[in-house]
């Protein structure tokens, strides 16, 4: 299909291991973006790329999460030390039009 | 305070009927307001795009009202098929949103 692509679409981690999470967003989409969400939340913001470049990481909760777009296309969201607190769906989205966000199915993290 | 508040509901209508939510928002800069569907276990899905007073799409109308800061969702003959979460969003940024936690809607025979 077209749309956003995230994979893993399940993530189980212990507590302290590192993980990533990669989003393939819909091809020409220049903007892209990573939410996270909680059961009974709405996605909080994390990160936003136009292009290759973090046009705006103020929502990243401290520096054991980041996130790259190496090429303006794939991104991948990377967190260290993983925490219990991180347990959440991780959305990504991308755009052509700002605020018209196409999610993909998110990927599940559970941290034991 | 939340920049985007919403009642968590849930709404239970009866099929055909007409509901209306209400999403509160305090960034009075913000120019752009949208409504997203959310199914259980599933992704967001833009709904309705709000840039002016208001906008309207079949069944459903989105109205902004800037003096008070709020944004509206009236869905008219309602079906099953629209049980769902109703996400609230206001530009943030550029091109950043911020979501309202949502309001569940269930419709039933």
């Amino acid at each position: 299909g077209a749309g956003v692509s995230q994979t893993p679409s399940n993530k189980v981690t212990e507590k302290g291991k590192y993980v990533e999470l990669r989003c393939d967003p819909i091809s020409g989409h220049t903007a892209l973006y990573w939410y996270r969400q909680s059961l009974g939340q709405g996605p909080e913001f994390l990160i936003y790329f136009q292009g290759t470049g973090a046009a705006d990481d103020s929502g990243l909760p401290n520096d054991r999460f980041f996130a790259v777009r190496p090429e303006g296309s794939v991104s991948t969201l990377k967190i260290q030390r993983t925490e219990r607190g991180d347990s959440a769906v991780y959305l990504c989205a991308s755009s052509l039009i700002a605020g018209e966000l196409f999610f993909g199915e998110g990927s599940r993290l559970t941290v034991l | 305070r939340k920049e985007v508040e919403q009642d968590p509901g849930p709404f239970n209508v009866p099929e055909g009927a007409t509901v209306a939510f209400n999403c509160t928002y305090s960034n009075s800069a913000s120019q752009s307001f949208f409504w997203y569907r959310q199914d259980c276990r599933k992704e967001p899905k833009l709904l309705m795009s709000v840039y002016s007073s208001g906008n309207e799409d079949g069944r459903f109308t989105a109205q902004l009202n800037r003096a008070s800061q709020y944004i509206s969702l009236l869905i008219r003959d309602s079906k099953l098929s629209d049980s769902a979460t109703y996400l609230c969003a206001q530009n943030s940024g550029y091109s950043t949103l911020t979501f309202g936690k949502g309001t569940m809607l269930l419709v039933s025979p």
